[in-house]
Parts: structure tokens; C-alpha cells; sequence
């Protein structure tokens, strides 16, 4: 049963510190996204990745947040330093291959609060 | 701004009856609708999607209707059941390979 896996599912720190998040797409996916979903604006697309290649990251601060993918089988998402305002739960999905628009599947998602 | 809007935060429906969840977008350009149905401490998952060429697509109990001159988009569950109570997103692509999700709308069917 292939799935989207995050980790770690929970990180409680404190403000300043990095936080690195850690997604496994699904094997043979080409296509990875990270959200974040807050009470206040619901699922916000962060960035995207196709081939491993930056698509799109507009939705994503850049002054302290980066996402990369190292391999085929692993995206980061990073935040230096953290604030109390990027407490959320943050949502990896990966895509089939073939046009973008092709179904995403999430993983369960790795729930921050920062202090 | 929010380019695809979901109004009613809740809904509330019986057993065996249709729940009605709607989606209102700005964007002409988009091209590809979707709906995604989340439960607490989980991912979204697919539930069902649209192309901007037609105008309503089936699977089983879930109905979308596409009204691209009023830029909304439903999502008809018939008949309802508890196991649809959750949180519903609807979403969509657009030129230049932009998403947007909305901000869902939390249904209970009450047995």
C-alpha cells in the first residue's frame, strides 16, 4: 500500500530554532508539494517540485523557509529560524506522473508548534 | 486574496439526504478543479475532480457541477452518510501551473 510518509508527525520548539521536515514521495512520483494549513487560511500551497526541479515556491517565505529535494525519494522543508507564526501542520503530497494537474496524494502531515 | 472561496465554514445534513458543498473561484484562467475530503490528524485524499471543458463529472454518490460563467463549482453527495462527515476542500489549477486550495467546509451527517 504506497503512501506519502512524513516526519517527524510532531515538533513542539521553541522560537529561533530550525525545524526540518522530511517527506518520502511516493515511489515513482515525479511531482512533490508542500502546504501548510492553518485555521485562519486554510491549505496554502508552499512550493512544488517536478523532477526534483523547483516549479514553483512563490507561495513560500523566503527569508526563512527553503525546500529541496536531495533525491527522488526525499524533500525537505526547512524553516531558519522558527517563529511562533509558523506554528501549523504541513502537508507533503506527491503527484503521479504525467501532466501536473494529476491527483496529489498527502501524507499525514507534520504538526509544528513553536514557542 | 483568496482565489477560490468556500463560504459556509459548516454544513449540517440528515442521513440519506444531499449535502450541497459550493466553491466560488476568481480566476477565469483556471482550468482543472478538484475536491479533497480530509478527516482529523490526516492528509487530504482525492475525491473527485473536473476538467473547465465539461460541466459535471459522476462517481458514485459524489457529483461535481462545473458553472464556469458564475465561477462556481459544487460537490452533490447523494445519499449522505456518517462516514462523509469531514472536511471538504475544493481546489484548482490554473495557467502557469498555479494551485489553490480553498478553505474548506466541515460536514456532519447526522445519523
Amino acid at each position: 500500500d504506497a503512501r506519502v510518509t512524513q516526519t517527524p508527525r510532531h515538533k513542539v520548539t521553541e522560537m529561533g530554532q530550525e525545524v526540518t521536515m522530511r517527506c518520502q514521495p511516493i515511489l515513482g512520483h515525479n511531482t512533490v508539494f508542500w502546504y501548510r494549513q492553518t485555521m485562519m487560511q486554510g491549505l496554502e500551497l508552499l512550493a512544488y517540485f517536478r523532477n526534483r526541479a523547483p516549479l514553483d515556491d512563490s507561495g513560500m517565505p523566503k527569508d526563512r523557509f527553503s525546500a529541496e529535494m536531495p533525491d527522488a525519494t526525499l524533500a525537505t522543508l526547512k524553516i531558519q529560524p522558527s517563529e511562533p507564526r509558523d506554528s501549523a501542520v504541513y502537508f507533503c503530497a506527491s503527484g503521479s506522473p504525467g501532466h501536473i494537474q494529476e491527483t496529489q496524494y498527502f501524507g499525514p502531515g507534520t504538526r509544528l508548534l513553536v514557542l | 486574496d483568496q482565489q477560490v472561496k468556500q463560504n459556509s465554514p459548516s454544513l449540517s445534513v440528515q442521513e440519506g439526504r444531499i449535502s450541497i458543498l459550493n466553491c466560488d473561484y476568481t480566476n477565469s484562467m483556471f482550468d482543472y478543479f478538484l475536491w479533497y475530503k480530509k478527516y482529523p490528524a490526516e492528509g487530504p485524499t482525492f475525491l473527485i475532480s473536473i476538467s473547465s471543458i465539461k460541466d459535471k463529472n459522476e462517481d458514485g454518490r459524489f457529483t461535481v457541477f462545473l458553472n464556469k460563467s458564475a465561477k462556481h463549482l459544487s460537490l452533490h453527495i447523494v445519499p449522505s452518510q456518517p462516514g462523509d462527515s469531514a472536511v471538504y476542500f475544493c481546489a484548482a489549477w490554473g495557467s502557469g501551473n498555479q494551485f489553490y486550495f480553498g478553505t474548506g467546509t466541515s460536514l456532519t451527517v447526522i445519523p
